[in-house]
Formats: C-alpha cells, sequence, structure tokens
C-alpha cells in the first residue's frame, strides 16, 4: 500500500479554518485519497474522497495537488465537535477486495481550542 | 449513528479463554469488515466478509476466527486469549464488494480487556 504522511498534531480555534495536510509522494493512478476521521471514544468516521479534483461536502472539502502528491482536508469553521485523530488513507479502489480494506496510519491529532 | 451495532460494549475476560463479539451492519450493507485498535499497533484490518464468504485478510492470528450468517450479522470469535488481545475491536460495513463510493461505516466497537 502506497503511505501517506501526516503532521502527528495540530490545534486550532473554534470557528476558524482548519487545514490538514497530507503527503503521499508515492501514490499510483488508480489511488482514491480517503479521509476518515476518529472522535473520542467512537469508531472511526468517513469525511470525504477524492482522485484528482477537489472535492466538496457537508463535513469537509478536499484539495488535491496537481501532481496528486498531497492533498489537504479543509473544515471550513472548526467546532468543539470537530475534535478528533483525522486519518488520509489511500485506497486502489479498482484492486478488487485488497481495495476493500482500510489501513490506517496514525493520523493527525486536532485539538480545537474554545 | 452509524446503523451498525455492536455487543456487547465491554468485555473482561481471562487469559486461555474464548469470546464472540457480534456485530450487525447497516441495513442493506453485504460486507462487514473487522478491526482491531490497540495501542502499540494502531488501527489494524483483520478481516473482510462478503455475503457470507471471506473476501480478505489482513493481520489476523489464527487464534482468531470470524463468519457472516445468512443475515449478514458477524462474529469475530478469539480464542486462547493473552494478555495483548486487549484491545478496542471495531466491526464495519459497506454496500459492497469494492469499488469507488464503497465506504466504510463503523460500529462503536467493543472494549476487550484480557485478565
Amino acid at each position: 500500500d502506497a503511505k501517506t504522511t501526516q503532521p502527528n498534531s495540530m490545534e486550532s480555534n473554534e470557528e476558524e479554518p482548519v487545514h490538514l495536510p497530507c503527503n503521499h509522494s508515492t501514490i499510483s493512478g488508480t489511488d482514491y485519497i480517503h479521509w476518515y476521521r476518529q472522535l473520542p471514544s467512537q469508531g472511526p468516521e468517513y469525511v470525504i474522497h477524492g482522485l484528482t479534483s477537489n472535492v466538496n461536502n457537508r463535513m469537509a472539502s478536499l484539495a488535491i495537488a496537481e501532481d496528486r502528491k498531497s492533498s489537504t482536508l479543509i473544515l471550513h469553521r472548526a467546532t468543539l465537535r470537530d475534535a478528533a485523530v483525522y486519518y488520509c488513507i489511500l485506497r486502489d479502489v479498482y484492486g478488487g477486495t485488497s481495495g476493500s480494506r482500510l489501513t490506517f496510519g496514525e493520523g493527525t491529532q486536532l485539538t480545537v481550542n474554545p | 449513528d452509524s446503523g451498525v451495532t455492536q455487543t456487547p460494549k465491554h468485555l473482561i475476560t481471562a487469559t486461555g479463554q474464548r469470546v464472540t463479539l457480534r456485530c450487525s451492519p447497516r441495513s442493506g450493507d453485504l460486507s462487514v469488515y473487522w478491526y482491531q485498535q490497540s495501542l502499540d499497533q494502531g488501527l489494524q484490518f483483520l478481516i473482510q466478509y462478503y455475503n457470507g464468504e471471506e473476501r480478505a485478510k489482513g493481520n489476523i492470528l489464527e487464534r482468531f476466527s470470524a463468519q457472516q450468517f445468512p443475515d449478514l450479522h458477524s462474529e469475530l470469535n478469539l480464542s486462547s486469549l493473552e494478555l495483548g488481545d486487549s484491545a478496542l475491536y471495531f466491526c464495519a460495513s459497506s454496500p459492497r464488494l469494492a469499488g469507488v463510493g464503497n465506504e466504510q461505516f463503523f460500529g462503536p466497537g467493543t472494549r476487550l480487556t484480557v485478565l
């Protein structure tokens, strides 16, 4: 599996935007970039995914570099509830069942200050 | 609420024992996945079942086994338990076997403590 690199931790203030970076320099052409997050004492939760173009949904935006070697998860206005570990995961969705599993790294622990 | 349910929430047992963890997937989801989260290993994929059949295996120990029943619920059986098996065990489900948009929805987990 292609590897991702994320900062161990980041801090933000409530109501401010948060940009969570992820480097994936060995990404392959069929790897989709997925983001999941894990709130305290809960299971992981899907956030967003993309291939090449920037993506938006109700939870966040995903900005993907033109060369696809890095991406940024954007939370437009952080709330206290967004405090979680954020995981950037590559999945070869065309890789059959091997592309189904999620390979979690250590993720980024996001702290949101009131 | 993801729609995935897991029982029990907590389980405390002794070394050498056997336990069964249960998972009910979201309505309509055919794939069930099991993951283990421990302090030293992080979140690790164990196994995937699709419509009753085992389809992918990860770092699952031989002492562990799983199955998916005709009603699509799944059970993870852990035997000859060791102290190192203490962890959070998550079940996840997704609509299909694989492919784009086949996102996984996780349950709240079962916390296993082996004494």
